[in-house]
């Protein structure tokens, strides 16, 4: 069966990085795109955005373009998702979603358990 | 601010049923399909809808899901206590060339 597993929580210090991962299990990676989405405490979701596992191309929401970095790694099945430098206000749930396709239209079909992020000096 | 409109909160007693709305524009709902996810307390977001109306395996047919211009609709029938969740329409939009969710919807089984 389909499985994304996600990289424990996090607890960083404003300014340092962090990198997610989300290793996927029980189908052909490169097959569906891998999406990740955000959500503050409290709060509702949030799409970061989304990459081909097939080419490797990243398509980042407005908000988040220039400081959020998504990458893969084909060879076990894994895509990540890099802050490279984190506010405060990045503290949330990051979650990994797989998007099935059919025709033209997507929906995220799979989700990862979430990982919790956490900016606190 | 969401691109997609969702109320807020709505309840129900045990066996009622609840309809919740997810309003957008053109580029989005107006453009594609909508799909909607339950989230219960503590867990991440699971498929209930995708399509509009199609229930993924495993989905109940108390949990239904229509669309008309722009905006969707997800009906629950027969309310159980283990409905009360947080429940998000999405889809994507073209203007943005991005996905995009409703703000969310807390049911509570009263």
């Amino acid at each position: 069966q389909v499985q994304l597993v996600q990289s424990g929580s996090e607890l960083k210090m404003p300014g340092a990085s962090v990198k997610v991962s989300c290793k996927a299990s029980g189908y052909t990676f490169t097959t569906y795109g891998m999406n990740w989405v955000r959500q503050a405490p409290g709060q509702g979701l949030e799409w970061v955005g989304w990459i081909n596992t097939n080419t490797g191309n990243p398509r980042i929401a407005q908000d988040f373009a220039g400081r959020f970095v998504l990458s893969l790694d084909t060879s076990v099945s894994t895509a990540y998702v890099r802050i490279p430098s984190l506010k405060a206000e990045d503290t949330a749930m990051y979650y990994c979603a797989r998007l099935f396709c059919s025709g033209n239209t997507c929906w995220y079909d799979s989700w990862g358990q979430g990982t919790m992020v956490t900016v606190s000096s | 601010q969401s691109v997609l409109t969702q109320p807020p909160s709505v309840s129900a007693a045990p066996g009622q049923e609840v309809t919740i709305s997810c309003s957008g524009g053109t580029s989005n709902i107006g453009n594609n399909y909508v799909s909607w996810y339950q989230q219960l307390p503590g867990t991440a977001p699971k498929l209930l809808i995708y399509e509009n109306n199609r229930r993924p395996s495993g989905i109940p047919d108390r949990f239904s899901g229509s669309k008309s211009g722009t905006s969707a609709t997800l009906g629950i029938t027969g309310l159980q206590t283990g409905d009360e969740a947080d429940y998000y329409c999405g889809t994507w939009d073209v203007s943005l060339s991005a996905g995009v969710f409703g703000g969310g919807t807390r049911l509570t089984v009263l």
